[in-house]
């Protein structure tokens, strides 16, 4: 079964420093899709950046990267020169490239962007 | 742009009631979703439909029911409530529905007395 495991439970950091949330995935799949989406605190849920599988090169998209090993089914998020507002929680998820359409999310890690 | 718009925002229902939870999209996307979030945990799907009138069972289906009549609307039905699902019920949409970006509404909170 396809599984999401985000094993911080919370991460506390000081602003303008770099983070990472770990995220490490199960699949049978030979190819599938990684994402990962911001949910702030008034509850809205965005998309952040996505890792497809068949891609070696690690995804960017402003301030967020990914740290892509595959070898190890492991998909990090890195954000770099953290800001207040980048408090949240922070959801990894995994698409299968199967018919049913399926997205599975992780449990989630806060994240807490001091001053 | 668009906007998902559920309704209502916040619910509350007596145990054993059936409760109904709206959703509309003005994306024109194909696929639409309904997840819920237990307080502190991610989102686990319920329902999920890939065009209108068609109906995909998620990991978690058992005591709901989902209506896909319109390509714009899905909404989801709490059979029978009952007060370990009080939780948030998120509904979300995207293009094709294959390892498209999703797009959430802002969800409907459900409480059950």
């Amino acid at each position: 079964a396809q599984k999401v495991t985000q094993t911080q439970t919370s991460i506390s950091v000081v602003e303008k420093t770099t983070v990472t949330m770990d995220c490490v995935y199960e699949t049978r799949d030979s190819s599938y899709f990684l994402f990962w989406y911001k949910q702030t605190a008034s509850g809205e849920i965005v998309f952040l950046i996505r890792q497809d599988s068949y891609k070696k090169e690690n995804a960017t998209v402003g301030h967020y990267s990914l740290n892509f090993q595959k070898p190890k089914s492991s998909i990090g998020l890195i954000i770099t020169a953290t800001q207040i507002e980048d408090s949240a929680v922070y959801f990894c998820a995994m698409f299968h490239n199967t018919n049913t359409g399926k997205l599975t999310f992780g449990d989630g890690t806060v994240l807490t962007v001091k001053p | 742009g668009g906007i998902i718009t559920q309704t209502p925002k916040f619910l509350i229902g007596q145990e054993g009631q059936k409760l109904t939870l709206k959703c509309q999209q003005n994306f024109n996307h194909d696929t639409m979703y309904w997840y819920r979030q237990d307080s502190g945990k991610g989102l686990r799907l319920i329902y999920y439909s890939i065009t209108e009138n068609d109906l995909q069972k998620g990991d978690l289906s058992e005591g709901y029911d989902a209506s896909r009549e319109k390509k714009s609307s899905f909404s989801l039905t709490v059979t029978s409530a009952q007060k370990n699902e009080m939780a948030v019920f998120l509904c979300a949409s995207s293009i094709r529905g294959r390892a498209e970006t999703l797009y959430f509404g802002s969800g409907t909170r459900l409480t059950v007395l």
